[in-house]
């Protein structure tokens, strides 16, 4: 059973379109987050909620939409999409905001044409 | 706000030597150091945490080492092995933990055997 699963795994799609990465946990974890990988493997948070509140929001374009129905659940939207956008987004989760450990998911790679 | 920084970027050993990875950080408040094993595909998985009040902790052949007073923290890992060939980062965290965790960028180390 994955601990913390996103869908899709493979994203390809054209400059201008919307897209959305799905993101859930099984831990029973209050804080989920959202975090960029780009091309040179760099790490960047974009996104953390607690309890489906928004915690952090780290400047990230308004053309990405986080959305949290539930505390299981994290998903982020993206309209509009830009060269720019193409990375491998990761869903994190932690047991709190107290919490150190970050349990990731497998990824979501994302290429925009 | 924080910065850590990591080198070196790339890293090649042969098979039984041992492996060391550095970083510093810019916040004394940072109270709180992850590294984390990234496998090709795969989400980056926690190894090995430190805790300021702590200034050496070892698990088998992976050991952490912090100097709070220089900024810096270390990975070693002896008696390396192929499977130890991964994308492997530092972080860190002040006061909650979890909460906006900054990575360093990342180390490549190459296990030869």
């Amino acid at each position: 059973d994955t601990a913390v699963s996103q869908t899709p795994k493979y994203l390809v799609t054209q400059m201008g379109n919307d897209k959305s990465i799905k993101c859930e946990q099984n831990l029973g974890h209050d804080t989920m987050y959202w975090y960029k990988q780009d091309s040179k493997k760099f790490l960047k948070i974009m996104f953390s909620y607690n309890n489906k509140e928004l915690i952090i929001n780290e400047t990230v374009p308004n053309r990405f939409s986080p959305k949290s129905p539930d505390k299981a659940h994290l998903n982020l939207h993206i309209n509009s999409l830009e060269l720019g956008d193409s990375a491998v987004y990761f869903c994190a989760s932690s047991q709190d905001l107290g919490a150190g450990e970050l349990f990731f998911g497998e990824g979501s790679r994302l290429t925009v044409l | 706000g924080e910065n850590v920084e990591q080198h070196p970027s790339t890293l090649s050993v042969q098979e039984g030597d041992s492996a060391v990875i550095k970083c510093t950080y810019s916040d004394s408040a940072s109270n709180y150091f992850p590294w984390y094993k990234q496998e090709l595909g795969k989400g980056p998985q926690l190894i090995i945490d430190i805790r300021s009040n702590v200034g050496e902790k070892k698990d088998q052949r992976i050991a952490v080492t912090l100097n709070k007073t220089a900024k810096h923290f270390s990975l070693h890992i002896t008696e390396t092995q192929p499977e130890d060939s991964a994308v492997y980062f530092c972080a860190a965290s002040k006061g909650t933990g979890g909460f906006k965790t900054i990575f360093g960028a990342g180390t490549r180390l190459f296990v030869k055997a």
